[in-house]
């Protein structure tokens, strides 16, 4: 059984960095396309972006100046970076498998973290 | 980006009744080269992630009861769960897969009344 479980700080700083990665545990990070996603307080869920295992991406254009995604096959992980984060960027932030190719929904999500932007 | 409403934003049902959720695409989310819509539901409980529920806008995933069901074509989409249980209480999400970047509905709440 595949699951998911994002880690990194709770806490960043106005204009600092936020860095997120998600272990994926029972099965590979190989031929599947990795999203994350996420829900600011009271909003709906957001798609933030997809890396593929080959290293090919595709984020949401909202986002894409401030996201870099990456992969670190050995460890079975994949890891998000916004830049610059302000108090907009405050939610939940998910990690999430694509079921099957690049359009396809997600069949395996991660718990979620919060992360909250705050001085 | 293609905009998704759900309808209502709340929903109160009565246990073993039907509840009905609505999503409208503001574009065709079909794909006429596979018969495809590109549209998916998840149903979202506190302190836990999404679920996926149904895909292809009709197709259950592996594990989902039978009294879930999805419908619709084009641009409108219909939610269906049959004799609702209490452990159906959640949120439910539509999602469009169709075209970058992905997007969600707001959201129906769905409770017990």
């Amino acid at each position: 059984q595949v699951q998911l479980q994002e880690s990194g700080p709770g806490l960043v700083k106005p204009s600092e960095t936020l860095s997120l990665t998600c272990t994926v545990s029972g099965g590979s990070i190989m031929s599947y396309y990795w999203s994350w996603i996420r829900q600011p307080p009271g909003k709906r869920l957001e798609w933030i972006g997809y890396m593929y295992y080959s290293g090919s991406t595709n984020y949401n254009p909202s986002l894409k100046s401030r996201v870099t995604t990456s992969l670190d096959r050995s460890n079975n992980q994949f890891s998000l970076r916004l830049t610059s984060v302000t108090a907009a960027d405050t939610a939940v932030y998910y990690c999430a498998r694509g079921l099957s190719g690049f359009y396809s929904p997600h069949d395996k999500w991660g718990q979620g973290t919060l992360v909250t932007v705050s001085s | 980006d293609i905009v998704m409403t759900q309808s209502p934003d709340s929903l109160a049902v009565s246990l073993g009744e039907r509840a009905t959720i609505n999503c409208e695409s503001s574009q065709s989310i079909f794909f006429s080269s596979n018969n495809k819509n590109y549209l998916a539901w998840y149903q979202h409980k506190p302190g836990q992630p999404p679920k996926l529920l149904i895909y292809w806008a009709s197709t259950r995933e592996s594990g989902v009861p039978d009294r879930f069901s999805g419908s619709g074509s084009g641009t409108d989409f219909t939610l269906t769960i049959d004799s609702l249980q209490a452990e159906d209480v959640a949120v439910y999400y539509c999602q469009q897969y169709h075209s970058m970047p992905y997007t969600f509905g707001q959201g129906t709440k769905l409770e017990i009344k």
